[in-house]
């Protein structure tokens, strides 16, 4: 089941910030978020952990409640190339190198 | 800097056919993944696999088949190509280790006419 992504989309101007949200009915190991420009790949932002280890762009911030099994990735003092779909993967307990499953993606569009 | 190519960035087939993708990455990851994206979809996924010759089943393997004889390759094979495989593909590639990201190709976006 694929974790639920809100907003769906939001736009912002350049400066202001934004959160994200990822949010899972199943227990997680880990989550993982990626953004995506037209027509590119998706790009690797960060990994958060069960027990709180992060891995990610130092410009990036995210918080993982495990309990919750919720994950919020925080935008701040947004600049125009932050433009794009934000993408949250789910990987299950076990932590096994499984592939993601992943939301349906925020859409964020940065304004001048 | 890991590259993961994909053998076509566009690719026009017809009903029936059998479709091969190839994916190929050089960072000797033990991990590859296909996904398929579709418009308010998000990215799901179809195979992966571990290891030479292993393979496990995503959440939408039906009418899709994989193969990997070698450690850099993975090929994504529509056994006989239908209108609702239409679709953006995408091929990762990941270390073993859970906490460690994936690297995405550019995608082939393929048409099955």
């Amino acid at each position: 089941q694929q974790p639920v992504q809100s907003p769906q989309a939001v736009i912002l101007r350049e400066g202001e910030d934004a959160v994200i949200n990822c949010s899972s009915s199943k227990a997680l190991y880990s989550v993982h978020w990626y953004r995506q420009k037209h027509g590119e790949a998706p790009v690797f932002l960060m990994i958060l952990l069960k027990g709180g280890e992060q891995k990610g762009h130092e410009k990036i911030s995210a918080s993982f409640n495990e309990k919750k099994q919720q994950s919020s990735l925080y935008l701040t003092a947004s600049q125009l190339s932050y433009s794009g779909t934000y993408f949250c993967g789910t990987d299950p307990p076990g932590g096994g190198a499984d592939g993601l499953t992943f939301g349906k993606g925020t859409h964020l569009i940065i304004q001048p | 800097d890991v590259k993961v190519t994909q053998s076509s960035r566009y690719l026009v087939k017809r009903t029936g056919e059998k479709v091969f993708l190839e994916c190929v990455q050089d960072m000797d990851h033990e991990n590859m993944f296909w996904y398929r994206q579709d418009p308010g979809l998000g990215l799901r996924l179809i195979y992966f696999s571990y290891d030479v010759k292993m393979k496990e089943k995503g959440d939408i393997p039906e009418g899709y088949s994989v193969s990997r004889e070698k450690k850099e390759r993975f090929s994504l094979i529509l056994e006989s190509a239908s209108t609702n495989q239409t679709s953006m593909y995408l091929c990762a590639s990941s270390l073993l280790q859970s906490n460690q990201p994936q690297h995405f190709g550019d995608g082939t976006r393929l048409s099955i006419l």
